[in-house]
């Protein structure tokens, strides 16, 4: 059984579009994550939601929102898609908002042309 | 502001020969310290974790990893590696205070050669 799972793997959309990418865990964890890895493999923490609260929201412009209808869904809404918006972007989820191991989706790979 | 810097970012190894894979943070608070390894097309893995008690951590696929307070390192080691341990491994600290936001290092992308 896929403990985080994300759809789609594979993501190539236009300039100016609008998209989601959904991710899910089964592991009955608390606290769920997006990170954003860019092309030299640098990971930068977007967003972490608590029990559906918003507990970590790092200087991400306004058109990324995410949203956790329960605690073990978290999907990222991106509005007006952009050339440097091109990453792989990852969910991830742990115990508690602590953090102290957390569990990696395999990453939706977005590429904006 | 907490920092991580790897301090390599490719590194070179014969199968069977001994690994370092160094890190270094700053922070002026007490951390936390993680080792996390990313296979190719693939979502991170823990490695190993210090939060507190004995300074040298052991994880899986045989690494361990040394806290050093003083030098603010976290050096990454395997006496002997695998064609199957060449992946990208992540060093990153977690503090109490920020809300515990994971801050990650760079990369060090470990290449075994046979």
């Amino acid at each position: 059984d896929t403990a985080v799972s994300q759809t789609p793997k594979y993501l190539v959309t236009q300039m100016g579009n609008d998209k989601s990418i959904k991710c899910e865990q089964n592991l009955g964890h608390d606290t769920m994550y997006w990170y954003k890895q860019d092309s030299k493999k640098f990971l930068k923490i977007m967003f972490s939601y608590n029990n559906k609260e918003l507990i970590i929201n790092e200087t991400v412009p306004n058109r990324f929102s995410p949203k956790s209808p329960d605690k073990a869904h978290l999907n990222l809404h991106i509005n007006s898609l952009e050339l440097g918006d091109s990453a792989v972007y990852f969910c991830a989820s742990s115990l508690t908002r602590q953090g102290h191991e957390q569990y990696f989706g395999p990453g939706t790979r977005l590429t904006v042309t | 502001a907490q920092s991580v810097t790897q301090l390599d970012s490719q590194v070179p190894v014969f199968e069977e020969a001994p690994v370092e894979l160094r890190c270094n943070y700053s922070s002026s608070v007490s951390v936390y310290l993680f080792w996390y390894v990313q296979y190719p097309n693939q979502g991170l893995q823990l490695l190993l974790k210090y939060l507190s008690g004995s300074t040298l951590v052991k994880g899986i696929n045989g690494f361990e990893a040394e806290f050093n307070k003083s030098q603010t390192s976290f050096h990454l080691r395997k006496p002997s590696v695998h064609i199957s341990d060449t992946a990208e491994y992540f060093c990153a600290l977690q503090s109490n205070t920020g809300g515990f936001k994971t801050i990650f290092g760079a990369g060090t992308r470990l290449f075994v050669k046979a």
